[in-house]
């Protein structure tokens, strides 16, 4: 099993759309979490973090962490053309030294107009 | 804002060919990282420094070396360049709790 499985899509949805984009994670020593977005031919960027359970919002965006479950969500409101892009899911261990971020391959999103 | 510099953002070299890529950080990380992204294969780390003149082989070092003289600065080297290594290289500096910052990517083809 891997250690972070994310659907590779293609997802494609009607300007306006929600969008739920999501990853699910074997290590339960995972405790913080990360969205980021990639659009083509760029490097990705930090997008949201969250630390432990619970939800976080900024903007369109919210990212949501249920540890019992072992799955991340990001969810995009009123989403328009200009979120087209991928979206990879990163997490990593507290007190983890200096382990990498553990990312997801990533979600390509095309938001159509 | 954290800057990520990558010295080329495109790059095309023949087989055979020793490659140098460079990364130069400015916000003083101790953590350095170089991806290579592919499609279908997600971001596969090649190698990390989590100092100075300190290295870690991440996933897929196999064909590459790195080099980390000084803080800011952190290079990948393709000692003999195959095409196989045609990919988008990406550099990141960071701690892992509060995120990396990636740099714009080189795009290496190998002729």
């Amino acid at each position: 099993q891997k250690e972070v499985e994310q659907d590779p899509g293609p997802l494609s949805v009607p300007e306006g759309a929600i969008v739920s984009l999501n990853c699910t994670y074997s290590n339960s020593a995972f405790q913080y979490f990360m969205w980021y977005r990639q659009y083509s031919r760029k490097g990705p960027e930090l997008l949201m973090y969250t630390y432990s359970s619970g939800n976080k919002e900024d903007g369109r965006f919210t990212a949501q962490v249920d540890k019992s479950s072992k799955y991340i969500s990001l969810f995009i409101r009123d989403s328009q053309p200009s979120d087209s892009a991928t979206y990879l899911c990163a997490m990593g261990a507290r007190f983890s030294g200096n382990t990498p971020l553990v990312f997801g391959k990533g979600t390509r999103l095309s938001v159509i107009a | 804002d954290v800057k990520v510099t990558q010295s080329s953002r495109y790059l095309v070299k023949r087989t055979g060919e020793k490659v140098f890529l460079e990364c130069v950080q400015d916000m003083d990380h101790e953590n350095m990282f170089w991806y290579r992204q592919d499609p279908g294969l997600g971001l596969r780390l090649i190698y990390f420094s989590y100092d100075v003149k300190m290295k870690e082989k991440g996933d897929i070092p196999e064909g590459y070396s790195v080099s980390r003289e000084k803080k800011e600065r952190f290079s990948l080297i393709l000692e003999s360049a195959s095409t196989n290594q045609t990919s988008m290289y990406l550099c990141a500096s960071g701690q892992g709790a509060k995120g990396y910052t990636f740099g714009s990517g080189t795009r290496l083809t190998v002729v």
